[in-house]
């Protein structure tokens, strides 16, 4: 069954430092993406970065990086020069199923880590 | 360019009762996803709606039932509304087609609070 865990429920960061959220998942598909959302404490989701289980170089959207370790089934986000903006929980998402299309749209998330940047 | 909006913001319901919950996706987009994040929890898939069909389903009673219009906004109802059912309830809207699938993106939610 697909999974994802996300062993850490909260984290603590100094401002400007770098912070490591783990995330690993299960699959059975050759073919799935991985997704880390924040979610501040106004409910919406922001998507933050996107790995395709092809990709062969690792994301990275401005301070966001996502280190994906595919045989140990590891995706996790990196936040670089922490902003006390980034206070939030983050979840770590996969969808199943081919890449391009839009057969279905079904995310699975984990149960999300809250993080508190501290100034 | 408006984003995908939801209403209402806020919801309270008894025991028993049915509640609709709206959802308009972001302008060019055509599929819409529903969520149930209950406190402290990761949301979970409830449905996604493309072509005013329910195209795939989690593991939700059928207490809930959604809607699409020609417009593609969407409703999702609730009926015999449980304790358990007091969670955020979130749409998401995306292509169908695209080619990038990371293009999902979520409203602010609708808090329901069943008493």
């Amino acid at each position: 069954a697909q999974k994802i865990t996300q062993t850490q429920p909260g984290m603590f960061v100094q401002e400007k430092e770098a912070v490591t959220l783990d995330c690993t998942y299960d699959t059975s598909d050759q073919s799935y993406g991985l997704f880390w959302y924040k979610q501040p404490s106004s409910g919406e989701m922001i998507f933050l970065i996107y790995q395709g289980s092809y990709d062969e170089q690792n994301a990275t959207e401005g301070r966001y990086s996502l280190n994906f370790q595919k045989a140990r089934k590891s995706a996790n986000l990196v936040i670089s020069a922490s902003q006390l903006g980034d206070s939030a929980m983050y979840f770590c998402a996969m969808r199943e199923g081919p890449l391009y299309g839009g057969a279905t749209n079904k995310l699975i998330f984990g149960t999300g880590t809250l993080l508190a940047v501290q100034p | 360019d408006a984003g995908v909006t939801q209403s209402p913001t806020h919801l309270i319901k008894t025991r028993g009762q049915q509640v609709t919950l709206r959802c308009s996706p972001k302008s060019g987009h055509d599929t819409v996803s529903w969520y149930q994040q209950a406190l402290g929890q990761g949301p979970q898939f409830i449905f996604q709606y493309y072509e005013e069909e329910e195209r795939q389903r989690g593991n939700f009673p059928d207490r809930f039932s959604g809607h699409q219009f020609p417009n593609y906004s969407s409703e999702l109802n609730v009926n015999a509304l449980l304790l358990g059912d007091s969670a955020l309830y979130l749409c998401a809207s995306s292509l169908f087609a695209q080619q990038k699938l990371y293009e999902q993106y979520f409203g602010p939610g609708t808090r329901l609070t069943v008493t």
